[in-house]
């Protein structure tokens, strides 16, 4: 069991608009660390989408957008395209466990 | 641009010792940044192993910690993982990565190495 929770699995047709919510708590997100997002295309190492909370590294498209309220944290991905399709995990920092946290990750499929 | 590779034995033995090295080059592991260890069990999700900055201070996974060391190697910019007392749950995929240090998240990673826990 995760210590930051992700839903499974996400889906949504080309163009439209999905999103992804990552919950923490008080000893991670809600203490106010960082969230970063990766996206992991198949038989491929992670890569960083989005780094404290809602900053994108460059080349990566601003079709991919960060928020964080409270406990909690989204990944949006807006004009969905067929080569989108991976499994995103989120990240933080945990003091209680005095280290790096992962959400269990989310399949997005594009239909 | 940094580039981290990761290589190491792709069998070990239940009981055994799992070592791997991360290479790094296009950059200095005594820079400002911690550098990583995470795996990935087939089918699943990221899981941190520990970090390692160059003053010497690592951090564990407190589920790993027990069986888990992490070292560097300045003078060859390397770094290394070592577990022991392995079993099958312990078979993964291995990355290693760089940790941006202000900020704390993995800028850089490995292309990762399966490692196989089997008799």
């Amino acid at each position: 069991q995760s210590i930051l929770t992700q839903p499974p699995s996400v889906s949504g047709a080309p163009g439209q608009r999905v999103t992804i919510s990552c919950t923490g708590t008080s000893s991670n997100i809600g203490a106010g660390y960082e969230v970063h997002w990766y996206q992991q295309l198949p038989g491929t190492a992670p890569k960083v989408l989005i780094y404290a909370i809602k900053n994108r590294p460059s080349g990566v498209p601003d079709r991919f957008s960060g928020s964080k309220s409270g406990t909690s944290a989204s990944l949006a991905i807006t004009g969905l395209q067929a080569e989108d399709e991976a499994d995103y995990y989120c990240q933080s920092y945990d003091s209680s466990l005095s280290g790096v946290v992962f959400g269990g990750g989310t399949k997005l499929t594009v239909l | 641009q940094v580039h981290l590779q990761e290589s190491g034995p792709g069998l070990v033995k239940p009981s055994g010792t799992l070592s791997l090295t991360c290479a790094v080059s296009g950059g200095s592991i005594s820079s400002r940044n911690w550098w990583s260890w995470v795996r990935q069990s087939p089918g699943k999700g990221l899981e941190w192993i520990g970090e390692m900055y160059h003053s010497g201070k690592t951090n564990y996974n407190p589920s790993l910690k027990s069986r888990v060391t992490i070292s560097m190697d300045l003078s060859k910019n390397q770094f290394s993982l070592n577990m022991n007392s392995v079993t099958a749950a312990d078979t993964a995929v291995y990355f290693c990565a760089r940790i941006v240090g202000a900020i704390y998240y993995f800028d850089q990673w490995g292309q990762g190495t399966l490692v196989t826990v089997s008799s």
